[in-house]
């Protein structure tokens, strides 16, 4: 019945850590997407699931950044060694198909100190 | 490169009157544009998607490819439209949506 979850709600963690960020999406939405987005900018495309499989995840910034969608339900955003640079709203979506809009969680506020 | 400009960060308007947020898109293939809507404390929303055609809240945008334009109108702004609109490009072939930088609109009373 809920819409896109995510948590945490808010995540601070200390340059170098290593972190998982959680998103549930709608029951049945097909499609994941990620987006980052930091202050005063748009959100900026991560990474897009289709079913289980990464069909698009040209958007990580770099080898730090990978995520998982085992059951073709769940998915987790993990980040290694955190930079500062790394902080920033991240915002799952789920779609029930590939040209359907998309539904947003209420985000990820992560804080690297 | 595929891109959405959306010109002005924030436009305050008083109650009744009219407003038109600009969006701008650079892109050689199909387009299919959005306008994604988030009010206070609130996620992220659809608004309206320019192949319905549909008016929400009041809402319209007209796509025009010659100006590579999407741009969000309604006649009378109302209080409750104050937020943050996002406009939004579909790439044809693929599932990458890019957004714009974002305006905020204030309604004043």
């Amino acid at each position: 019945g809920a819409g896109v979850s995510q948590t945490p709600s808010n995540k601070v963690t200390e340059k170098g850590k290593y972190v998982e960020l959680r998103c549930d999406p709608i029951s049945g939405h097909t499609a994941l997407y990620w987006y980052r987005q930091s202050l005063g900018q748009g959100p900026e495309f991560l990474i897009y699931f289709q079913g289980t499989g990464a069909a698009d995840d040209s958007g990580l910034p770099n080898d730090r950044f990978f995520a998982v969608r085992p059951e073709g339900s769940v998915s987790t955003l993990k980040i290694q060694r955190t930079e500062r640079g790394d902080s920033a709203v991240y915002l799952c979506a789920s779609s029930p198909g590939r040209w359907s809009p998309l539904h947003f969680g209420n985000g990820t506020r992560l804080t690297v100190t | 490169a595929q891109r959405v400009t959306q010109p002005e960060k924030l436009l305050s308007v008083f109650k009744g009157a009219p407003v038109e947020l600009k969006c701008n898109y650079s892109y050689s293939g199909s387009p299919e544009l959005f306008w994604y809507v988030q009010y206070s404390r609130q996620r992220l929303q659809l608004l309206l998607r320019h192949i319905s055609r549909e008016s929400i809240k009041g809402f319209t945008a007209d796509l025009n490819k010659g100006e590579t334009s999407f741009h969000l109108k309604k006649p009378f702004a109302q209080e409750e439209d104050s937020a943050m609109y996002y406009c939004a490009l579909s790439l044809s072939g693929t599932y990458k949506y890019i957004f714009g930088t974002g305006t905020r609109l204030k309604v004043l009373a």
